[in-house]
């Protein structure tokens, strides 16, 4: 079975750092691009951009290009997501997600991180 | 970048009727040299749950979804149909089209009982 199991809820404050995971299982991890998505409170879906995890070829959308570091530990079939100093406004739910290739559709998603940036 | 907009922004139905969904895209989400198929999929996402596909290539149906979804439309024009409301159905939808990057999502539809 197929499965992306995403770490727990985060408290930061404003300016601090923050890496994310997405723990893949039940396929090939290497061979499947990792997609993560955003959503605010309350709000729809933004595609941030997808890794490849065999050779971490990367695509992100210019909204977050900058804004977000995405990187695979191959080793133990992980997707990271990352900031170097998170805002206010970066606080809502991150989702990862697989695709078989690029382009294609998001077939699983992993259950969201909850990101809550605060003073 | 392709921008997708969905109609309406919400929506009831009574249990047992039908319910349709509209999405633009806008540019063509056809693509003609991939066995002319449409990058366009529907995602449902009920309140703390993640989003959930239903259907891909515009209208076929994932394994395990109800045959009451469908999906229609080509190009840019694309529908969502529930022919008969349940109360599991209650939820926001959203298109996505997965033509070129970035990978955009309309900005959902929230779908609920009359």
């Amino acid at each position: 079975e197929v499965q992306l199991v995403q770490s727990g809820a985060e408290v930061k404050k404003p300016g601090e750092s923050l890496k994310i995971s997405c723990r893949a299982s039940g396929y090939s991890f290497v061979y499947y691009w990792i997609g993560w998505v955003r959503q605010l409170p309350g709000k729809g879906l933004e595609w941030m951009g997808t890794i490849y995890p065999d050779d971490s070829e990367t695509r992100y959308s210019p909204s977050f290009q900058g804004q977000v570091t995405m990187s695979v530990d191959k080793s133990i079939a992980t997707a990271y997501l990352q900031w170097s100093g998170l805002k206010t406004s970066d606080t809502g739910v991150y989702f990862c997600a697989r695709m078989p290739e690029l382009p294609y559709y998001f077939d699983s998603w992993g259950q969201g991180t909850l990101v809550t940036v605060s003073s | 970048d392709i921008v997708m907009s969905q109609s309406p922004d919400s929506l009831a139905v009574a249990l047992g009727e039908r319910a349709t969904i509209n999405c633009t895209s806008s540019q063509s989400v056809l693509h003609s040299s991939k066995k002319s198929r449409n990058f366009l999929a529907w995602f449902q996402q009920k309140p703390g749950q993640a989003p959930n596909l239903l259907l891909y290539w515009a209208s076929t149906r994932k394994s395990g979804v109800p045959d009451r979804f469908s999906g229609s439309g080509s190009g840019t024009d694309f529908t969502l149909t529930i022919s008969s409301l349940q109360p599991e159905d209650v939820a926001v939808y959203y298109c996505q089209q997965y033509y070129s990057t970035p990978f955009s999502f309309g900005q959902g539809t929230k779908l609920g009982i009359k």
